[in-house]
């Protein structure tokens, strides 16, 4: 059974760092590209990321609204995902979710920007 | 970026109602499409698949469809734990963008 479990979030100043983990389990990690997804308060989802696998040269894409500020990483080894976040806004505040190619979801883990 | 237009935005329907929710695409984007269900403090919840294809153990009083730029989600008879959100998302381009959602709730 695939397990995803997001960890980190928290309440954060704006314009600090905060960084997530997707621990996964369930399936052969690093053969998946994975994503993270995020849900203001009382809005709809919206695309953050991906990371593909290694065969796909791990690249990275990002939203525009977060590119240069995010970065997700992986570590296969440990079958984890990560999303570093800097320079933190208010409107980065919501529930932040892990998915195994939009398939699977995590039960999301949440971050808070606020003085 | 690919706009989703969904319609409705919200919807009142009765237990044993067929039920039809479209999503508009502002481009082609194919067969790469989803559909999901949230429900209050849940995650979204994969159903339907590139347009028509069921995830593995939903019901299948739901059913979608379409092609291109449009496509449809349907809930052929309507149970009460279908009380919930729905969402189309298109995968085609980068980013991957979500219509605003489908709020079905009971009348």
């Amino acid at each position: 059974e695939v397990q995803l479990v997001e960890s980190g979030g928290g309440l954060v100043q704006p314009g600090r760092s905060l960084r997530l983990s997707c621990a996964a389990s369930g399936f052969s990690f690093g053969d998946y590209a994975m994503t993270w997804v995020r849900q203001a308060p009382g809005k709809g989802p919206e695309w953050v990321g991906l990371i593909r696998n290694n065969a796909y040269g791990g690249t990275t894409e990002y939203v525009a609204s977060v590119k240069g500020r995010f970065t997700i990483s992986r570590d296969d080894s440990k079958s984890i995902v990560y999303l570093q976040m800097n320079s933190l806004r208010s409107e980065d505040t919501g529930v932040y979710y892990c998915t195994l190619m939009d398939r699977e979801w995590g039960k999301g883990t949440t971050v808070t920007v606020s003085s | 970026d690919i706009q989703m237009t969904q319609s409705p935005s919200s919807l009142s329907a009765s237990v044993g109602d067929r039920v039809t929710i479209t999503c508009q695409a502002s481009q082609h984007i194919g067969t790469y499409l989803n559909w999901y269900q949230q429900k209050p403090g849940k995650a979204p919840k994969l159903l339907i698949y590139d347009v028509f294809n069921l995830k593995t153990g939903v019901p299948s009083r739901f059913s979608g469809g379409g092609s291109g730029t449009h496509f449809t989600f349907t809930i052929s008879s309507l149970q009460p734990e279908d009380i919930a959100t729905y969402y189309c998302q298109q995968y085609d381009n980068l980013p991957y963008t979500f219509g605003q959602g489908t709020k079905l709730d009971s009348k």
